[in-house]
């Protein structure tokens, strides 16, 4: 199975501010997860990123708010953008497929003060 | 719309001891996917196993192994001979167009 790269594993930042979150794959993927985990919740997803073309974002979740690039087959990016206290969640890629499962980074635990 | 149900929010188990967590799920589709993954305090999350749901016999993974009723919608996972490093949080997991609905998880300690 793949092997991700993902960084930060955390940061603290201030509200307003925007970070963001890198995932590398050790191998080329169609599709890169990313997904959100609250403080003490399940993960839910945030949107699909296929390279060439924008991601798909799933109900609740906004471009402006969570803006995503997809480079190359191998690499993606997500941004939190103008953070605020709520946003506060771990952030987690993934990548995969029904036939091996999925793997996921290591999580990046994003603290907005 | 696709649930998954998780209604054991804690379990705990004796070392050595076999355990059993549960997971239910809605879905109107004949052909899917079941993962369970674990999420030790790392965050990493973890394949345990998976089940195709157009297979009867059971998934089984060493010590893991599930009971998966596709009529009943359930899919429980057990683990057998419990070692202190099963400890974690456990998420039952559907896979519906590429995308995994999680259940809210089980956390399972392990007691020596």
């Amino acid at each position: 199975s793949a092997v991700i790269s993902q960084k930060p594993s955390r940061d603290i930042c201030q509200r307003g501010t925007s970070l963001t979150i890198q995932c590398q794959v050790d191998s080329q993927v169609t599709m890169m997860f990313w997904y959100r985990q609250q403080p003490g919740q399940s993960l839910t997803l945030i949107a699909t990123a296929n390279q060439g073309s924008e991601a798909t974002y799933e109900s609740g979740f906004v471009i402006d708010k969570f803006p995503i690039s997809r480079p190359n087959l191998t690499f993606s990016t997500l941004t939190v953008s103008n953070m605020s206290p709520e946003d506060s969640s771990i952030y987690l890629c993934s990548v995969g497929g029904s036939l091996y499962g999925y793997t996921f980074g290591s999580g990046t635990r994003l603290t907005v003060v | 719309a696709q649930t998954v149900t998780q209604s054991q929010p804690e379990m705990s188990v004796q070392e050595a001891e076999t355990v059993t967590l549960s997971c239910t799920y809605d879905t109107s589709e004949s052909d899917y996917y079941l993962f369970w993954y674990k999420q030790p305090p790392s965050r990493q999350m973890i394949l345990v196993i998976r089940q195709e749901a157009y297979k009867q016999q059971n998934a089984t993974e060493n010590r893991f192994s599930v009971n998966f009723q596709k009529a009943a919608k359930s899919f429980s996972l057990k683990i057998s001979d419990s070692q202190l490093g099963d400890a974690a949080m456990y998420f039952c997991a559907y896979e519906w167009t590429d995308k995994l609905i999680f259940g809210t998880g089980t956390r399972l300690q392990v007691f020596p």
